[in-house]
């Protein structure tokens, strides 16, 4: 198993819909998960933290299931500028020398 | 200005060859690392250094020497290069050791390795 599995989709979803995608990782151990955004043949940029309690930001709603060990990304009132790759990346360890594991990413294209 | 530079953008050289890419973070970071992401688009760890001394070496060829002189630069220098190392390379930094999680990017240097 992966450490850190995505759906790599794509996902074609029509502007103003609401989408959600699931990363799932494998280390219970780990204590710290971001998603990230990566456009067309750019580098990688943090969208958002992921904490124990949720977070949300604007349209954007991260959540973490501990349990079931994976996270969440939710858009809402999706935008054409949202098309991109979602990397969900998962930090292993809390102390010493910490190291993000990243998902292959979910590919999100908003249809006008 | 630009927070993590890499040079050069685009790399084309043949199998055998040397070279080297360049990474500068004027951010004030402590932790700079490597990345190199496939033509699968996975993004993968390859070294990490803190301050100028090494932290991460994930299973990379030793064929990948990185280097630091200061703590604002890293560089990558790879020799007798392979087909399989034609892919996209990152740079990145944070703000330290223990704060991995909130990376800053390079561009990429696109390595096409014929």
């Amino acid at each position: 198993r992966k450490e850190v599995e995505q759906d790599p989709g794509p996902f074609n979803v029509p502007e103003g819909a609401t989408v959600a995608f699931n990363c799932t990782y494998s280390n219970s151990a780990s204590q710290s998960f971001f998603w990230y955004r990566q456009d067309c043949r750019k580098e990688p940029k943090l969208l958002m933290s992921v904490y124990s309690s949720g977070n949300e930001d604007g349209r954007f709603t991260a959540q973490l299931n501990r349990a079931s060990q994976y996270i969440s990304l939710l858009i809402r009132d999706s935008k054409l500028s949202d098309s991109a790759t979602y990397l969900c990346a998962v930090n292993p360890t809390n102390f010493g020398n910490e190291k993000l594991t990243f998902g292959t990413g979910t590919r999100l294209t908003i249809i006008p | 200005d630009t927070a993590v530079s890499q040079t050069p953008k685009y790399l084309v050289t043949q199998m055998g060859n040397d070279k080297s890419i360049k990474c500068e973070q004027n951010l004030g970071h402590d932790t700079m690392y490597w990345y190199k992401q496939d033509s699968k688009k996975f993004l993968k760890i390859m070294f990490s250094y803190n301050n100028k001394e090494l932290i991460i070496n994930e299973t990379v060829p030793n064929r990948f020497s990185p280097k630091s002189p200061d703590k604002a630069h890293l560089n990558l220098h790879i020799n007798s290069l392979e087909l399989g190392d034609s892919a996209v390379y990152f740079c990145a930094s944070s703000q330290d050791r223990g704060l991995a999680g909130e990376q800053y990017f390079g561009p990429g240097t696109r390595l096409t390795v014929t």
